[in-house]
């Protein structure tokens, strides 16, 4: 089955600065790749998405790459505030069509933004 | 639209005693899922459901645990026996297999604690 793998498990910035994290699947059919955040206390929370015939998509100060020849996809948060600190968790998946579409999620990322 | 709802939202359980979730999901998807997150790690698939049929469950599943969506709409989870081990957040998600939306949203969870 799918294992994805998640890098950094902590991850603290300043105020302002650019957060990364990465994520590699082992799956070539997985083709769908969401990032949540989770708050404590609360279910995860989908903030992007990426599909498989996409290598890069945006969305204000959050970008997704994703690079399916070496099976791994990062998130950019860029300006990062205070209101970032969360975990965060990419997630992989195959298609609608086959395998019910389950998510095989990372492990976690706890981001810590100082003011 | 209400989002997808989780009761109770905790639960707190002697080993052995039996315990039900319910998870309602948003009244238009027909699929439905069920993970389960302990501490630190990232949700793991449980099982999950096109309305009423469910379609896969993972080895997680013991025979404990058992899974129903009578109607597609609402669905419930118990586990029998309960276990220190079980003690996770229990989260529900769902999603529209019509058109090409692949976002799954998830409950608030259900924290369940085994003493």
């Amino acid at each position: 089955g799918e294992n994805v793998e998640q890098h950094p498990s902590t991850l603290s910035v300043q105020e302002g600065d650019s957060a990364v994290i990465k994520c590699t699947y082992s799956d070539s059919a997985s083709n769908y790749f969401p990032w949540y955040k989770q708050e404590l206390g609360k279910g995860p929370q989908l903030i992007i998405d990426i599909r498989s015939n996409v290598g890069e998509k945006k969305d204000q100060r959050i970008a997704v790459t994703l690079n399916k020849t070496a099976k791994h996809f990062s998130l950019h948060i860029t300006e990062t505030q205070p209101e970032d600190s969360a975990v965060y968790f990419c997630a992989a998946s195959p298609s609608l069509k086959a395998a019910g579409n389950k998510l095989t999620f990372g492990g976690g990322t706890r981001v810590l933004v100082k003011p | 639209d209400t989002g997808v709802s989780q009761n109770p939202r905790h639960k707190i359980t002697k080993r052995g005693q039996n315990v039900t979730f319910r998870c309602d999901p948003i009244s238009e998807h027909n699929r439905l899922y069920w993970y389960r997150q302990t501490l630190g790690q990232g949700p793991e698939f449980l099982t999950y459901f096109q309305n009423e049929a469910q379609l896969e469950k993972s080895r997680l599943l013991s025979d404990r645990f058992s899974a129903e969506r009578p109607k597609g709409s609402f669905s419930t989870l118990e586990i029998q026996r309960t276990e220190q081990g079980d003690s996770a957040m229990y989260l529900c998600a769902s999603t529209s297999q019509t058109g090409m939306s692949y976002e799954q949203y998830f409950g608030p969870g259900t924290r369940l604690t085994v003493t």
